[in-house]
């Protein structure tokens, strides 16, 4: 089947700090790979996705390579602000209805 | 701001009850699905609708249902409220159910059974 393992978090940082959210997927089949992320009491929003191996999403100074060797899309950004606080979700989607399959989160805090 | 519209966006049932939740998807998309995220967790897949018809379903028991209307709207049906239904219930929309077409969500309705 379709899986989606992230770090487990809070991941902590102060501001300006370097970003690294783990997350590796196994898929049946070729899958598309997306971050969306979680404001405290909102809902999913698209932060970036990728389609195909090798392929970069970038958005608001984030970004994640498809790795279809190593099976994995990691989340990084250069240096994070407070208003990066949130949770972050990482999600594959194959050829059967472009249904998404997540993970489990990774809530991240960032101090000032 | 995703175009994606959903109501209530916070309502308490008893257990035994049922409850029906409301999505307005983006304009242009046909496709719905309906996502129950529990706290902590990950969203999970409780079911997709293509131009009326259902698309595809997770691995939720039948007293979830869903309905999508000619104007691509989509209602989300609970029978039998058990204490574990209590989630919040995410709609999202996109154009045609292809891989790697992106996908937007609603709010979400929070929903609490006691």
């Amino acid at each position: 089947g379709n899986s989606v393992t992230q770090m487990e978090g809070p991941v902590t940082l102060s501001e300006e700090a370097f970003l690294t959210i783990n997350c590796t997927y196994t898929a049946t089949g070729y899958p598309s790979l997306f971050w969306y992320v979680q404001y405290p009491g909102e809902g999913l929003q698209l932060l970036l996705k990728a389609t195909k191996a090798d392929d970069k999403g970038s958005n608001k100074g984030f970004e994640a390579t498809y790795r279809k060797e190593t099976t994995s899309f990691h989340l990084e950004k250069g240096s994070v602000q407070v208003s990066d606080s949130a949770v972050y979700f990482c999600a594959l989607s194959v050829l059967e209805y472009s249904t998404l399959t997540f993970g489990k989160g990774t809530m991240l805090l960032v101090s000032p | 701001e995703t175009g994606v519209t959903q109501s209530p966006t916070h309502l308490i049932k008893t257990r035994g009850q049922q409850v029906t939740l409301r999505c307005s998807s983006q304009s242009g998309h046909n496709t719905v699905s309906w996502y129950q995220q529990a706290l902590g967790q990950g969203p999970q897949f409780i079911f997709q609708y293509y131009r009326e018809e259902e698309n595809g379903r997770g691995n939720f028991p039948p007293r979830f249902s869903g309905l999508q209307f000619p104007n691509y709207s989509s209602e989300l049906n609970v029978n039998a409220l058990e204490l574990d239904d209590s989630a919040l219930y995410l709609c999202a929309s996109s154009y045609d159910s292809k891989q790697g077409n992106t996908i937007y969500f609603g709010e979400g309705s929070w929903l609490t059974v006691v």
